[in-house]
């Protein structure tokens, strides 16, 4: 069974980058049945799409962030990350990680808070 | 962009009915849609993918159907743990995968 669990700072100053870990335990980030990707759902509103990586380094990011997003995968630590530069208050979520399997996820981390104030 | 829409915002439904969710895309995205539920406090779980396949360990009162641009989540005889936030999302689109704003099941 697949668990993943974020980490990183929960504050951010706005123009500051955003840096969070995804640590894979159960599975690896090696796997070709695996694409590896972030979620995020600000305070009482939606759930919105980040990106997500594949086990070649493809990534797929969301046109939406208009370039301010990169995610990428350490395969000897077992983990994925996430950068989002120049963070405003309109950062400020409830961040996922999650696997999928295809399009879809089929496992979340429990969700890291991240605050962007100064 | 795909953008997909969820009705109604909030459903108000007794235990032991039954709910009918509605998600639509504003094109055709053939069958590549799930549907997740989210408790408060908790990630979402997912429930169906593919439009109408269960996930593992989902209840079989659970059900998804559609294609194209429109797609339901029937929850038949309403147990207290479905009470819940439900989201559709599209992934016909890998580039923006996006998701409803969410139906609300309340009693």
């Amino acid at each position: 069974q697949l668990h993943l669990q974020e980490s990183g700072p929960g504050l951010v100053k706005p123009s500051e980058t955003l840096s969070l870990t995804c640590s894979v335990s159960g599975g690896s980030v090696r796997s070709t049945s695996y694409f590896w990707g972030w979620v995020r759902q600000p305070p009482g509103k939606a759930l919105e799409w980040i990106g997500s990586i594949s086990h070649i380094d493809s990534p797929y990011y969301n046109p939406s962030f208009n370039s301010r997003v990169t995610i990428s995968r350490d395969a000897s630590k077992n983990q994925f990350s996430l950068q989002l530069t120049s963070v405003t208050a309109a950062d400020t979520a409830l961040y996922y990680c999650a696997s999928l399997p295809s399009g879809y996820v089929d496992h979340w981390g429990q969700g890291i808070l991240v605050s962007v104030s100064s | 962009e795909i953008v997909m829409t969820q009705s109604p915002v909030t459903l108000s439904v007794s235990p032991g009915e039954s709910a009918t969710l509605s998600c639509r895309a504003n094109q055709s995205i053939a069958t590549n849609l799930a549907w997740y539920q989210q408790k408060r406090g908790q990630p979402p779980r997912l429930l169906i993918y593919g439009a109408s396949t269960r996930a593992t360990d989902i209840p079989a009162r659970f059900t998804g159907s559609g294609s194209g641009t429109d797609f339901t989540l029937t929850i038949s005889s309403l147990q207290s743990e479905d009470f819940a936030v439900y989201y559709c999302q599209q992934y016909n689109n890998w580039l923006q995968r996006t998701f409803g704003q969410g139906t609300k099941v309340e009693v």
